[in-house]
């Protein structure tokens, strides 16, 4: 079955810094793969979807996400983190036996010291 | 807003207790899913609906159970309530069964028990 690990339970970064959070999948190429994230006492908010048609991948709020196939990842980027950033941030990839079932990552949780 | 609504938003009730989580799905979507999220869990997948019928179940506790109406909302009813059920609920919807599908999440219901 298919799964993400997300390498990294808190990540702080300044304000302005660019920001890296890890995504890595199972070894079998899943076709899609999502960066969700959550804000304080909300629910999660998909940022972006990969789905084989490009590696690179945009998303909302200036975030992109590179698909690596060599390197089993897809890890989310910003070129410059802002304080509106600080957030929960989860890689998820459908099962691959039937697509019904999302498996999340671990999380995690973004800093933005000012 | 993403669509998908949840009620209550808070619930504080005493072990032993039953209680039920109310989901509406987005219009047009036909699958939703539930999730339990705590601190020392992370989310985790309880259980999914697609029109009306099971499709996949996670790691559901047999004192829980949900079901899907004909106008598809869907209730998550939880029993024997332990300590150790005090977590976010969240309801997600999409549109079908496949993994292509992204899943949009509601506000979610913060159980407490006590």
């Amino acid at each position: 079955a298919q799964s993400v690990t997300q390498l990294g339970s808190h990540v702080s970064v300044s304000e302005g810094a660019l920001v890296l959070l890890r995504c890595n999948y199972s070894s079998s190429v899943p076709p899609y793969l999502f960066w969700y994230v959550q804000y304080p006492n909300q629910g999660l908010q998909l940022l972006l979807k990969y789905t084989s048609a490009a590696t690179l991948v945009k998303g909302i709020n200036g975030f992109e996400a590179e698909f690596k196939k060599s390197e089993t990842s897809f890890h989310l980027t910003k070129p410059s983190a802002h304080m509106s950033d600080a957030a929960e941030y989860f890689c998820a990839v459908p099962a691959s036996n039937t697509g019904n079932q999302f498996y999340f990552g671990t999380g995690t949780s973004l800093t933005v010291i000012p | 807003d993403s669509g998908v609504t949840q009620t209550p938003k808070h619930l504080i009730t005493a072990t032993g207790q039953r209680v039920t989580l109310r989901c509406s799905p987005r219009s047009g979507d036909l699958s939703v899913y539930w999730y339990q999220q705590s601190l020392d869990q992370g989310l985790q997948f309880l259980i999914q609906y697609y029109n009306g019928e099971e499709r996949a179940k996670g790691n559901i506790l047999e004192r829980f159970s949900a079901q899907q109406f004909p106008d598809l909302h869907s209730e998550l009813n939880l029993s024997s309530l332990e300590l150790g059920d005090s977590a976010l609920y969240f309801c997600a919807s999409s549109r079908g069964l496949a993994g292509r599908y992204e899943q949009y999440f509601g506000p979610g219901t913060r159980l407490t028990v006590t």
